[in-house]
């Protein structure tokens, strides 16, 4: 079982709906990190977590440390937010590394 | 400010050549970590280096290796290349590792023929 599940693999919606995504883990972390990558392969950090709510414009990151869950939301999504979202975790102990989920493929049809 | 610089964005090399890449990390950043991405696997880290030295190493083979400078670049160097290594390789850097937030570079693409 990988260390960090999101949810889902694939998702596609039309323009001006609500998203969310979501993450969970099973490790101790220090942080998550919601990343954004374009096709062409350069990746963005959207926000790094280690408690509550953080937002940026028409993203919305939050986290529950209890549940070992993180979700992030995009409002009056645009074919502009298509790309891979990636949730990563540092890990608690040790490594000064990100263990990275599978990706989500977000397709937001006009 | 300058973002983190990866040369050269695209490569393709033949089986058994060694590669060099490189990463420029953003000014004052001390970490840089190297991570590869393939269609199958994901993306999966490769080693950090933090002020010189080589602080966290993943799951690869000793053909992967990597170094940094004083000036905190980093480059990583894949010898006696297999088709398998084929991949889109990022950096990131940070001031220093997974507690203070990264900024990625654009990545390198490695094609193995």
């Amino acid at each position: 079982k990988n260390e960090v599940e999101q949810s889902p693999q694939n998702l596609t919606a039309q323009e001006g709906e609500f998203i969310t995504i979501n993450c969970s883990y099973s490790v101790g972390i220090s942080a998550l990190h919601w990343l954004q990558q374009h096709p062409g392969g350069g990746i963005v950090s959207l926000f790094m977590l280690s408690s509550g709510k953080k937002k940026h414009g028409r993203l919305i990151a939050t986290i529950n440390i209890q549940e070992k869950h993180s979700s992030l939301h995009i409002t009056a999504s645009h074919p502009r937010d298509s790309a891979v979202y990636i949730c990563a975790v540092g890990l608690i102990q040790g490594a000064q590394k990100l263990v990275f989920g599978q990706g989500t493929r977000l397709t937001i049809n006009p | 400010k300058a973002g983190v610089t990866q040369t050269p964005r695209y490569l393709i090399k033949t089986r058994g050549q060694q590669v060099t890449l490189s990463c420029s990390p953003i000014s004052g950043h001390r970490s840089v970590s190297w991570y590869q991405q393939t269609p199958g696997q994901g993306l999966q880290f490769l080693f950090e280096y933090f002020s010189e030295t080589q602080r966290n190493k993943g799951n690869f083979p000793g053909r992967f290796s990597g170094r940094q400078f004083s000036n905190s670049r980093s480059e990583m160097n894949v010898s006696t290349l297999e088709l398998g290594d084929s991949a889109l390789y990022l950096c990131a850097s940070s001031r220093d590792g997974a507690n203070y937030g990264y900024t990625f570079g654009s990545g390198t693409r490695l094609t193995v023929v």
